[in-house]
This record gives structure tokens, C-alpha cells and sequence, in this order.
């Protein structure tokens, strides 16, 4: 069964970097997915597509200071030069068939 | 620019009805596989449904048989039938455009749905 493993929350200091993890269950590490910023009180907003190989292709006005990439069945989302407004939940998402698409639980960041 | 905004929400009483829509602007919704998504209040999103650009439609367990997806080429307008309606059902429902199979890249601002005595 396919399914999206986020850890529930995670934290770093202001002007730091932060990486997020994605997990494809066991048989699907081939999978792409897709990573998605959601501000408090805001809705969803794609950030990239990242492929098995590590290459992404951004979103429209995404800064450079987000960047993905891939090992194994671990897909990931780096944050670099942490700022207050990049404090918001982020999902993964990918498409399976029969499934169609799915999510992950979503990772709670805090910007000390 | 690429613009999906929603409307149609509101509350309704269990085993009620709502119509969704979601206004496209800036592409052809029937050139482009369009999903709606929810998320239940404080919780993460979950996918409802997808029409792909060929028609197909396809649902999550939780609203197989009560919701439908549908589209209108003219007006080039998704929307989402919603039917016996639950208390679980409610949650802020988003409309979104993929960029392809595996990604969806373009969301509205959602419509809260409210379903309540």
C-alpha cells in the first residue's frame, strides 16, 4: 500500500536550515512526489516536483533558498536561511494506482 | 496568470446536499487532470476525487457513491456534487489544477463546508 510518512513536526533557529523528510513505503522508492507549503490560516502552495534522482522543478516564484532532493524511498525538502514566514505545515504528495493521489500527514515547522 | 476559485459552501444539515465550484482562469480545466482536496478542520489534507483531461473519474473510499465530479467545458468550471452528506464531511475544500499525474500545482483558496444540525 502506498503511503506518505512525514514526522508530525519539526524546528530550527532562525537564518538555519532545515531539512524535511518524505517517506515512500517499501516498493515504491521509484516514486516521484510533490512538496506543498501551507501558511497559518492560508491554503496549500506547490513548492516542487521531485523525482527519484533528486532533480525538481520549482513552482512559480519559489525562492532559491528551497531546494529537494532524494535517496532510497527518502524524498526531502531543505530550507535554507530560515525565515518567520517559512513557519507553516508541509505536505508531500504522490499518486499511486488505484490510490490516484495521496498525502502525507504533513510536518508542523517552527521557526525559532 | 493561473486563477481556481471556489464557492458553494455553507452549512447543511446531515443527509443534505451542496454543489461546489470552482472557476478556472488562465488554462482549459478539460486539457488538465483537476482534483479536489479537503481538510477537516485541524487536520492535514486528504484527497476527495480527480477527473482526468480524458474524463475519468475516480473518488476516495470515504465519499465513493455520495460525491461526483464533474465539469463544464463552456464554462470551464469543476465542480463537486456532494450528497448524503456528513458530519465528518466537513472541512475547507480546495480545488486544484495538477501539473501532471503526480503533482497538483495550482490551488484555490477553498470553501468551508459545514456539516451540522
Amino acid at each position: 500500500q502506498l503511503v506518505l510518512t512525514q514526522s508530525p513536526s519539526a524546528s530550527a533557529s532562525l537564518g538555519a536550515s532545515v531539512k524535511l523528510t518524505c517517506t515512500l513505503s517499501s516498493g515504491h522508492s521509484s516514486y516521484a512526489i510533490a512538496w506543498h507549503q501551507q501558511q497559518p490560516e492560508k491554503g496549500p502552495r506547490y513548492l516542487m516536483k521531485l523525482n527519484s534522482d533528486g532533480s525538481h522543478s520549482k513552482g512559480d516564484g519559489i525562492p532559491d533558498r528551497f531546494s529537494g532532493s532524494s535517496s532510497g524511498a527518502e524524498r526531502y525538502l531543505t530550507i535554507s536561511s530560515l525565515q518567520s514566514e517559512d513557519e507553516a505545515d508541509y505536505y508531500c504528495q504522490t499518486w499511486g494506482t488505484g490510490i490516484y493521489v495521496v498525502f502525507g500527514g504533513g510536518t508542523k515547522l517552527t521557526v525559532l | 496568470e493561473v486563477q481556481l476559485v471556489e464557492s458553494g459552501g455553507g452549512l447543511v444539515q446531515p443527509g443534505g446536499s451542496l454543489r461546489l465550484s470552482c472557476a478556472a482562469s488562465g488554462f482549459t480545466v478539460s486539457s488538465n487532470y483537476m482534483s479536489w482536496v479537503r481538510q477537516a478542520p485541524g487536520k492535514g489534507l486528504e484527497w476527495v476525487s480527480v477527473i482526468y483531461s480524458g474524463g475519468s473519474t475516480y473518488y476516495a473510499d470515504s465519499v465513493k457513491g455520495r460525491f461526483t465530479i464533474s465539469r463544464d467545458n463552456s464554462k470551464n468550471t469543476l465542480y463537486l456534487q456532494m450528497n448524503s452528506l456528513r458530519a465528518e464531511d466537513t472541512a475547507v475544500y480546495y480545488c486544484a489544477r495538477h501539473r501532471d499525474i503526480v503533482a497538483t500545482s495550482d490551488w484555490g483558496q477553498g470553501t468551508l463546508v459545514t456539516v451540522s444540525s
